[in-house]
């Protein structure tokens, strides 16, 4: 099973809105809607940012939001603030596995 | 508050056995979710090694499944790792999660809580 595919980096100025995108295939992303994301910040574990395309767990600023078209799911980070800086991952279930993508670093200018 | 340790060797040989455990507080192993190991590697990106039930039910990343087994202790709320003939390949740091699993198919669909994960070095 192949990484999902994300652009390596994104960037934007506070108070700005940003998307990430994360592109797999049928098998993956377009086929379940299992689809999460994770921030990690240097040294840190991944934290859950939502999960099941766009669910946000309990504690999770409104300001992150998931969608999902075809095999391609993206999450919007609205109201960009110096603390979203981090590496941003997505995760989709498969038949056989967990995959993860291949990762997107924030940068806030 | 749900807490998850891993805990292990740091330094492990060439063709060696990588051996970890994670350690639940404060929550029941046993409980209805799954206990998954992912591991990233210095500077890139997540890979999902396996998951366990408290059953004993696994699933494993088909590309490391001849080398891993991932066991369970209900009765010291743990949970383990073992990867086989590790090469340098195998440095990486390694997580410990909980996954959350839809009734639809019985395995996570998403892992909500993490352990600050511990650094694996594969070196002579």
């Amino acid at each position: 099973q192949s990484a999902l595919t994300q652009p390596a980096s994104v960037s934007g100025s506070p108070g700005q809105s940003i998307t990430i995108s994360c592109t797999g295939t049928s098998s993956d992303v377009g086929g379940y809607n299992y689809v999460s994301w994770y921030q990690q910040h240097p040294g840190k574990a991944p934290k859950l940012m939502i999960y099941d395309v766009s669910n946000r767990p309990s504690g999770v600023s409104n300001r992150f939001s998931g969608s999902k078209s075809g095999n391609t799911a993206s999450l919007t980070i609205s109201g960009l603030q110096a603390e979203d800086e981090a590496d941003y991952y997505c995760s989709s279930y498969t038949s056989s596995s967990t995959v993860f993508g291949t990762g997107t670093k924030v940068t806030v200018l | 508050q749900l807490l998850l340790q891993e805990s292990g060797p740091g330094l492990v040989k060439p063709s060696e056995t990588l051996s970890l455990t994670c350690a639940v507080s404060d929550y029941s192993i046993s409980s209805n979710y799954f206990w998954g190991w992912i591991r990233q590697p210095p500077g890139t990106g997540l890979e999902w090694i396996g998951s366990i039930y408290h059953s004993g039910s696994t699933y494993y990343n088909p590309s490391l499944k001849s080398r891993v087994t991932i066991s369970v202790d209900t009765s010291k709320n743990q949970f383990s790792l073992q990867l086989s003939s590790v090469t340098a390949a195998d440095t990486a740091m390694y997580y410990c999660a909980r996954g959350v699993f839809s009734p639809a198919w019985f395995r996570e669909t998403y892992f909500d809580y993490w352990g600050q994960g511990t650094l694996v070095t594969v070196s002579s």
